[in-house]
């Protein structure tokens, strides 16, 4: 099954600095990848997502970058805010080719945006 | 929409007590997904139905933990009889076939403690 990893486990950064945390998958037939961030005590929110025909995709503050060579994908966010603070998640999935979507998460990032 | 909707939010029982969590999707959503969430294991898929149908359910501890959909609209898990390793929070999220959307919504958890 799809294994995937997620680095660092723990991240702190200067206001207005950035910030990237980056995630490796196994699974080469893999083609969906979303990041979700996670506020203490809350659900899981979908931020932003990759599909693998893409290799870049970007929403204001937050981009993801995707390498299929590789098998790795990164979340870059700037201009940091205190708001960013959370736990971030990446994932995994054969979107719907295969396995119904079935996301394998990493193991998150705890982001400390620091005034 | 209201969303994901899961109850109760939390729940405290004794252990070899049996425990019912409660989940209705998104109406028009036609995966929905059981993920449990321990600080030791992240987040980790139990169970996921098609349909109302179950597709894979490799990820259920073992048989003390069970799931249902007997309709579109509502989800159960339980567990019997319940232990102290299985406190956790209870996520159940669904998803949609459709192509604009492969991103799972979360409903806000169920927060389990087995003492």
């Amino acid at each position: 099954g799809e294994n995937v990893e997620q680095h660092p486990s723990t991240l702190s950064v200067q206001e207005g600095d950035s910030a990237v945390i980056k995630c490796t998958y196994s699974d080469s037939a893999s083609n969906y990848f979303p990041w979700y961030k996670q506020e203490l005590g809350k659900r899981p929110q979908l931020i932003i997502d990759i599909r693998s025909n893409v290799g870049e995709k970007k929403d204001q503050r937050i981009a993801v970058t995707l390498n299929k060579t590789a098998k790795h994908f990164s979340l870059h966010i700037t201009e940091t805010q205190p708001e960013d603070s959370a736990v971030y998640f990446c994932a995994a999935s054969r979107g719907l080719t295969g396995g119904g979507n079935k996301l394998t998460f990493g193991t998150g990032t705890q982001l400390k945006v620091e005034l | 929409d209201a969303g994901v909707i899961q109850s109760p939010r939390h729940e405290v029982t004794e252990m070899g007590q049996e425990v019912t969590l409660r989940c209705k999707p998104i109406s028009g959503h036609d995966y929905l997904f059981w993920y449990r969430q321990t600080m030791m294991r992240g987040l980790e898929l139990l169970i996921y139905f098609n349909n109302n149908v179950p597709i894979d359910d490799s990820g259920m501890p073992e048989d003390r933990f069970s799931a249902k959909m007997p309709n579109a609209s509502f989800s159960t898990l339980k567990i019997q009889p319940s232990e102290p390793r299985d406190s956790a929070v209870y996520f159940c999220a669904s998803s949609s076939r459709g192509l604009a959307n492969y991103g799972y919504t979360f409903g806000s958890g169920t927060r389990l403690t087995v003492v």
